[in-house]
């Protein structure tokens, strides 16, 4: 089967580093994605990993070990507006995407 | 960046009607459009893949004479709930994808909320 893991939920304070770790079993594998939704919102993407190594995006940074199957997204500088839900997900083939259950983050002040 | 719209963005049926979701890529062309579900609190389940003028291809146990779903143009597919019942309500989003400066990128829509009651 396929399958995605990730921690059902992590919570932080304003202002520091969260790092949500994504372990992966897929019968194809062409890419790792991250994506954020807020309650009642769509998924918004945040990165793409198709290759090993740490992509930076501003406050977040994403990482992949396709050898390990494992990656993790970085939040950095935590804000109150970073409290959702983040899912990962793999691009198995055909642009087809399975996602994790997600993760919820919660940022106190 | 790219924008994909869906509508209606929630609606309310009655049990035994049909509902029809649209879901149109703004300023992009997609060959191929995906529809999930996804419950309060949960994951999102690929339900379909959609491709522009041939037959969707619906994953496992998901009922393809009760989600019909047509991608008529490269901008436009839609869902359709047929004889919908109150186990069907959920958070309908579809999503499209493009290659971008980051690779590979799936843009969902804002989703649709049904209700059957």
């Amino acid at each position: 089967g396929q399958s995605l893991e990730q921690p059902s939920e992590v919570t932080a304070v304003e202002g520091a580093i969260v790092q949500i770790n994504c372990t992966y079993q897929t019968s194809g594998f062409y890419g790792l994605s991250w994506y954020q939704q807020h309650d009642g919102g769509a998924p918004t993407f945040l990165s793409y990993n198709a290759l090993d190594g740490l992509e930076e995006t501003g406050r977040f940074s994403s990482f992949l070990s396709r050898s390990d199957s494992y990656g993790y997204l970085l939040l950095q500088e935590l804000q109150m507006k970073d409290s959702a839900s983040y899912f990962c997900a793999v691009n198995t083939g055909g642009f087809k995407t399975i996602f994790g259950a997600g993760t919820r983050l919660f940022v106190k002040a | 960046g790219a924008v994909v719209s869906q509508h209606p963005s929630w609606v309310i049926c009655k049990s035994g009607t049909s509902v029809k979701i649209e879901c149109r890529s703004l300023d992009f062309q997609a060959t191929t459009m995906f529809w999930y579900r996804q419950f309060p609190k949960q994951s999102l389940m690929l339900m379909a893949t959609s491709n522009e003028g041939s037959k969707a291809t619906y994953e496992q146990g998901v009922e393809k004479d009760k989600f019909l779903i047509n991608h008529a143009s490269l901008t436009l597919s839609t869902l359709t709930v047929t004889s919908a019942h109150p186990e069907d309500s959920s958070f309908y989003i579809c999503s499209a994808t493009q290659i971008g400066l980051a690779g590979y990128e799936q843009y969902f829509g804002p989703g649709t909320r049904l209700t059957v009651t």
